[in-house]
């Protein structure tokens, strides 16, 4: 059992829709982080959140951590085909670098 | 900056085999943790390795062993390799307890 889902698993959109992923969980992290993996490589980290209740933007990606630090969203807006990948939440619970992996969301942006 | 790198990318080996992973993470980070990601279970912790010692260990069998140098480059080493090790193996680094990983490529394993 995975301790992050994420939803929805899959997801294509048109160019220009908006769309939000879901990271849900019943424990409780101290920080979260949400990635995006292209095939064949690693994942890149696109931000980190660790306030309960934080909002941060990266251009047209709206992220943020739930009041009670057991969830997360990313929200996308005007979606363009450059964010095609698959998005990982991880989340951590204690001190150290032990990260919880999100099921994943495969995002696929038609032109 | 040099990002962090793994080698080889590519590996094919046969089950009761064992093999040797390498990761050199960037300059001046301390950590490296270890990932499998497969279709099936997505990202899963292996271990993560600080300053030479490991601080966190993952729920896999104990054929799965690391360790981590001086300069902090880190090796994992799967023994008697079984089909269902095939994966992606990930290495990532972190300066200290910074909370952000950078992940190198990976290195591709396929066991028959």
């Amino acid at each position: 059992t995975q301790l992050l889902e994420q939803s929805p698993q899959f997801l294509s959109i048109q160019e220009g829709e908006n769309l939000t992923v879901y990271c849900n969980s019943s424990s409780v992290f101290s920080s979260l982080q949400w990635y995006r993996q292209e095939p064949g490589e690693g994942p890149v980290l696109l931000v980190t959140v660790v306030t309960g209740g934080e909002v941060k933007k990266l251009k047209r990606l709206t992220f943020q951590f739930g009041d009670a630090r057991k969830d997360s969203s990313l929200h996308i807006t005007a979606a363009q085909p450059g964010d095609t990948g698959l998005y990982l939440c991880a989340g951590a619970r204690n001190t150290g670098n032990q990260f919880y992996f999100g099921t994943g969301t495969s995002l696929t942006v038609i032109p | 900056k040099a990002g962090v790198t793994q080698t080889p990318r590519y590996l094919i080996k046969t089950r009761g085999q064992q093999v040797t992973l390498s990761c050199s993470p960037i300059s001046g980070h301390r950590s490296v943790s270890w990932y499998q990601q497969t279709p099936g279970q997505g990202l899963q912790f292996l271990f993560e390795y600080f300053s030479e010692t490991q601080r966190n260990k993952g729920n896999f069998p104990g054929r799965f062993s690391g360790r981590q140098f001086s300069n902090s480059r880190s090796e994992m080493n799967v023994s008697t390799l079984e089909l269902g090790d095939s994966a992606l193996y990930l290495c990532a680094s972190s300066f200290s307890d910074s909370y952000e990983q950078y992940f190198g490529p990976g290195t591709r394993l396929t066991v028959t």
